[in-house]
């Protein structure tokens, strides 16, 4: 299967615990971006990397937030001191330049609850 | 006012009719536009991207573009129940989606 692979799948939590999401990229694919959603809301936009370097990133993010992606290859979301409010399906996708634009192809997310 | 808007839904048709979904912009300068669609509990999958005005089709799919008046549209012919699931409006200057419009095509 050569699509976008994100682990663990699901990750429960205690407030205050530091977790790390990871997230391997279709191969050919330079641009990966990291999406939170929560329910009933459409995915909301965290950062995106081309290669390793890190384009955008939210100014909505708190600093408990922070991406990397060393090689540019996959990349690892990292939120320290969790939050309830941190609760939600954190969404990978990666893309590559097509005619006109990029399109975006998903992994399965990783859910997070923080109890 | 949101960067990306979707009717509000849940939007309701009878199976074999025309579903009709809408989509605003508040940034001039986009010029990507796509649509995912969303089952329960699962991740977003593109169906349609878009990037001229005018209409684009892929089979029962229909995507509209008009940059003028910012807006685009996904029209879903011969609506199946398979096609019920949440379809959410994604714009490429600056990644955002819309909250999506929840579908459910009634046999």
């Amino acid at each position: 299967d050569t699509g976008v692979s994100q682990d663990p799948r699901h990750k429960i939590t205690k407030r205050g615990q530091n977790v790390t999401f990871r997230c391997d990229p279709i191969s050919e694919h330079n641009r990966l971006y990291w999406y939170r959603q929560t329910l009933g809301q459409g995915p909301e936009f965290l950062t995106y990397f081309q290669n390793e370097a890190q384009l955008e990133k939210s100014r909505l993010l708190s600093d408990r937030f922070s991406a990397e992606r060393p090689k540019g290859s996959f990349s690892t979301l990292e939120i320290q001191r969790t939050e309830q409010g941190d609760s939600a399906m954190y969404l990978c996708a990666s893309s590559f330049p097509g005619q006109g634009g990029y399109e975006q192809y998903f992994g399965p997310g990783t859910r997070l609850t923080v109890t | 006012q949101k960067e990306v808007e979707q009717n509000s839904g849940p939007l309701s048709v009878p199976e074999g009719a025309i579903a009709s979904l809408n989509c605003t912009y508040s940034d001039r300068g986009s010029q990507s536009f796509f649509w995912y669609r969303q089952y329960s509990g699962k991740s977003p999958e593109l169906i349609m991207s878009i990037y001229s005005n005018g209409d684009k089709e892929d089979g029962r799919f229909t995507a509209q573009l008009n940059k003028a008046s910012q807006y685009v549209s996904l029209l879903i012919r011969d609506s199946q129940p398979s096609d019920s699931a949440t379809y959410l409006c994604a714009v490429r200057s600056s990644e955002r989606f819309g909250a999506g419009t929840r579908l459910t095509v009634k046999p």
